[in-house]
């Protein structure tokens, strides 16, 4: 069974950092990988979602790196501001199922 | 403006009052699924739809009813709520069945059960 981790849950950083959040999964039989976005009260933005055949995507500030054979995702957040503070969910989708499996989460916080 | 539009938003009720929460999408979308999200157990899917007339159960689907009459809409129905039922639920919509496609997500309803 397809299990989906998120460290760490929680993360503050003054604003100007450049920052990681990983994912990692147990089934590496994967179709893709996707990054969503939370913020409260709100519903999830899709970041970026990567295909199994691909190492990594990018988009502006954002860089979401995957290797399949490791089970592992990095979502790399350059020159991070107070407006990235938000929940950040990774999410795998099992070779020939419909469903995607979503981490808990990784809740981060950028500080002027 | 493309939109999953779910209605109520927050909702409080009591335990055993029949309820059904609405999603509605302009995407002419093919897939519909139903999450719920809790503290620590992330989001897990309720019931799916490829298309119309098309459902099927995803991981947690025990005291929830889809149903999938019209492209557009795909309401949840909690036949007799339960407090273990208070969650935030989630609806979310893709183009065709590819899981290749990104999948659009609603604001969210905040249900309680009493």
């Amino acid at each position: 069974k397809q299990e989906v981790t998120q460290i760490p849950a929680a993360l503050s950083v003054p604003e100007g950092e450049n920052l990681v959040l990983n994912c990692s999964f147990t089934d590496s039989a994967i179709y893709n990988l996707q990054w969503f976005r939370q913020d409260p009260g709100k519903g999830l933005t899709s970041l970026l979602l990567i295909q199994s055949s691909q190492r990594e995507q990018t988009s502006g500030r954002l860089n979401a790196s995957l290797d399949k054979s490791s089970g592992r995702s990095t979502l790399y957040i350059a020159a991070s501001q107070p407006g990235d503070s938000a929940t950040y969910l990774c999410a795998v989708l099992s070779y020939n199922t419909d469903k995607l499996i979503f981490g808990t989460g990784t809740r981060l916080q950028v500080f002027p | 403006e493309a939109q999953v539009t779910q209605n109520p938003r927050y909702l409080i009720t009591v335990t055993g009052k029949k309820l059904t929460v609405t999603c509605s999408q302009n995407m002419n979308h093919e897939y519909m699924s139903w999450y719920r999200q809790d503290p620590g157990l992330g989001l897990r899917q309720i019931y799916y739809s490829m298309n119309v007339e098309v459902t099927d159960k995803g991981d947690v689907p025990e005291g929830y009813k889809v149903s999938r009459k019209e492209k557009r809409n795909f309401p949840l129905i909690l036949e007799s709520p339960s407090p273990n039922q208070t969650s935030l639920y989630f609806c979310a919509t893709r183009v065709g069945v590819s899981g290749a496609n990104v999948l659009t997500f609603g604001a969210g309803s905040r249900l309680t059960v009493l």
